[in-house]
């Protein structure tokens, strides 16, 4: 089936701080994955994608790599800012899943100056 | 990208009574829109499955009497949250679908007192 496990939160980090938060994902066939981003009391905004094995999606100084070989997706940022505080889900789809998204529980990141 | 309006941002409603959240695709015909509930601190669980003309495909132990859902035209879904109860209360947010991305409405948060 499809799945998607992700790290547990919640993160608190000094401004300046690198992040990383951990994505990992089941699926059948080839999926595409995603991290969605979610300011308090609004909905979900893409943050960056990636379509293929190898891929890497960037955005914002985000960034993360398919790794098909580990099944893996991780959100990188090399020095986040207060204004990154928020949570952050990944997901995937596939043409197999049709228009179904599976979310990760989410990982909520406070950044403190 | 799809740009999706959801109407209300937020609303408080007395128990009893029956609240109508709106879910607009501005720029794009969507056939289908995905109706989602996210409870605080929680993952986003997916309600039903609203289609352009037909009946809403409900998830598993979703009611469908309870959460009306209704497709009328190609730009347009609303959920109906029937006789609310303070355990009804939740942020709801709608999704739909274009090349193989999601895009999410704001998000309504719905308070029953």
């Amino acid at each position: 089936g499809n799945s998607v496990t992700q790290m547990e939160g919640p993160v608190t980090l000094s401004e300046e701080a690198f992040l990383t938060i951990n994505c990992t994902y089941t699926a059948t066939g080839y999926p595409s994955l995603f991290w969605y981003v979610q300011y308090p009391g609004e909905g979900l905004q893409l943050l960056l994608k990636a379509t293929k094995a190898d891929d890497k999606g960037s955005n914002k100084g985000f960034e993360a790599t398919y790794r098909k070989e580990t099944t893996s997706f991780h959100l990188e940022k090399g020095s986040v800012q207060v204004s990154d505080s928020a949570v952050y889900f990944c997901a995937l789809t596939s043409r197999n899943t049709g228009n179904q998204f599976y979310f990760g529980t989410g990982t909520s990141l406070t950044v403190i100056p | 990208g799809a740009v999706v309006s959801q109407h209300p941002s937020w609303v408080i409603c007395k128990s009893g009574t029956s609240v109508k959240i709106e879910c607009r695709s501005l720029d794009f015909q969507a056939t289908t829109m995905f109706w989602y509930r996210q409870f605080p601190k929680q993952s986003l669980m997916l309600m039903a499955t609203s289609n352009e003309g037909s009946k809403a495909t409900y998830e598993q132990g979703v009611e469908k009497d309870k959460f009306l859902i209704n497709h009328a035209s190609l730009t347009l879904s609303t959920l109906t949250v029937t006789s609310a109860h303070p355990e009804d209360s939740s942020f709801y947010i709608c999704r739909v679908y274009q090349n193989t991305e999601a895009f999410f409405g704001q998000g309504t948060r719905l308070t029953v007192v």
